[in-house]
């Protein structure tokens, strides 16, 4: 099926691990955002890319990184993990008009960090 | 500082009967208002949308409506059925080269009963 696809769907790290959120989408979508989620914050954007080659930081950057490998793929990068970073992840793509269309939402990654 | 709020975190209504999601927001550059549904374990939907050049937007059961110069937008569900039964997102977007960058409020949690 068409969509954008996450993995893992669970992960606990330790304080201090690193670890790579993987996302894809097979709808030949330029743009790709990374937003997590937590309870009374509602989705608050990490990163985004624009399109293949460009990546821009969000509302909440600190901590993470990204790397748009291909027009299909954009990853999420935890170089050393916190406690704060325990949360919900999810990977949407979008296709043009970018400024009036919806997000396709991949179903999210479950970021428990111990 | 919260750009989109929901200030209702939860909702309860019968089946059959209206629901009323309202959303706030507080940036002028906002100019398109999107509603994403989530269900638990899946990532959020798109549900409707409305452009800041209209006051209405109805699609079925869903409509939406936007004041612009109370910056408050509403969803009614109409009639309401447990299946509606999800977290309610409102979000915005500042158009231009915001590339499609959304702010979200924090959710609503609607129950429906049956």
């Amino acid at each position: 099926n068409a969509g954008v696809t996450q993995t893992p769907k669970f992960q606990v790290l330790k304080t201090g691990q690193s670890m790579t959120l993987q996302c894809a989408q097979d709808m030949n979508h330029n743009s790709m955002y990374w937003y997590r989620q937590d309870p009374g914050m509602g989705l608050r954007l990490i990163y985004y890319s624009a399109s293949e080659g460009t990546t821009d930081k969000g509302e909440v950057p600190n901590g993470y990184n990204v790397s748009r490998l291909n027009k299909r793929e954009f990853s999420l990068r935890l170089e050393s993990a916190a406690p704060s970073q325990t949360s919900v992840y999810f990977c949407a793509s979008l296709r043009p008009p970018e400024s009036t269309s919806g997000y396709t939402f991949g179903s999210g990654t479950r970021l428990t960090v111990v | 500082d919260q750009q989109v709020k929901q200030n209702s975190p939860s909702l309860s209504v019968q089946e059959g009967r209206i629901s009323i999601l309202n959303c706030d927001y507080t940036n002028s550059m906002f100019d398109y208002f999107l509603w994403y549904k989530k269900y638990p374990a899946e990532g959020p939907t798109f549900l409707i949308s409305i452009s800041s050049i209209k006051d209405k937007n109805e699609d079925g059961r869903f409509t939406v409506f936007l004041n612009k110069s109370a910056k408050h937008l509403s969803l009614h569900i109409v009639p309401s059925q447990p299946g509606d039964s999800a977290v309610y997102f409102c979000a915005a977007n500042a158009g231009g080269t915001s590339y499609g960058k959304l702010t979200f409020g924090q959710g609503t949690i609607l129950t429906v009963h049956p």
